[in-house]
């Protein structure tokens, strides 16, 4: 079975610096989809970013970018100058590409952002 | 946009109810989802959707049942509520035909059993 893990419960940080979250995995499979979710207090939980395994190139969207070590299965999260809205839960998740579509998520991990 | 709604945002009830959460989404996706939510325990799935009418058990389907009469609402059903029930539930959907596989959730239920 596949799990994934977080070894970071809580993590804080400076308004405007740079933080990374980690994130690992155990699977067997090659192909794969890996997300970061972030679920601001009291509201939806959101895709932040999704990478596909067989993809060599890290995954951006704005501020935010993914360090993907296959080899190594981890998966981490690099947020560029940090907002106060940053702050949130981020958990990171997998799927199967085959099969059921169900996520696997990590414990997550709180973000904290200092002004 | 695609919604995903849940019927309460928070909900009380008393141990041995039966209580019903309910799930809506308006983009016709295929598949439907309920999440468990626990501090520490990240996410865990309770059971699926794929189509009307079908379900597949997740990683931790006791007590629970669902139900998908339409294709568009996803129900979670707690036959007989228990204490150790009361946390967060997340309502998830996605689509399987855009190859996209994001899951949407809805802003969850927080449901404490006494």
């Amino acid at each position: 079975a596949q799990t994934v893990t977080q070894s970071q419960p809580e993590m804080s940080v400076q308004e405007a610096e740079t933080v990374t979250l980690s994130c690992t995995y155990d699977t067997s499979e090659s192909d794969y989809y890996l997300f970061w979710y972030k679920q601001p207090p009291s509201r939806q939980m959101i895709l932040v970013i999704r990478q596909e395994a067989y993809k060599q190139q890290n995954a951006t969207e704005n501020r935010f970018s993914v360090n993907f070590q296959k080899a190594a299965k981890s998966f981490s999260l690099k947020i560029s100058d940090s907002q106060l809205g940053d702050a949130a839960m981020y958990f990171c998740a997998y799927r199967r590409i085959q099969g059921a579509q169900k996520l696997v998520f990590g414990q997550g991990t709180r973000l904290t952002i200092n002004p | 946009d695609v919604k995903v709604t849940q019927s309460s945002r928070y909900l009380v009830k008393r141990t041995g109810e039966k209580v019903f959460l309910e799930c809506v989404q308006d983009m016709d996706h295929e598949n439907m989802f309920w999440y468990r939510q626990d501090p520490g325990l990240g996410l865990r799935l309770i059971y699926f959707s794929y189509d009307v009418k079908m379900k597949e058990k997740g990683d931790i389907p006791e007590g629970y049942s669902v139900s998908r009469e339409k294709k568009e609402r996803f129900s979670l059903i707690l036959e007989s509520a228990s204490t150790n029930q009361t946390s967060m539930y997340l309502c998830a959907s996605s689509d399987i035909f855009t190859g996209e596989n994001t899951q949407y959730f809805g802003p969850g239920t927080r449901l404490t059993v006494l």
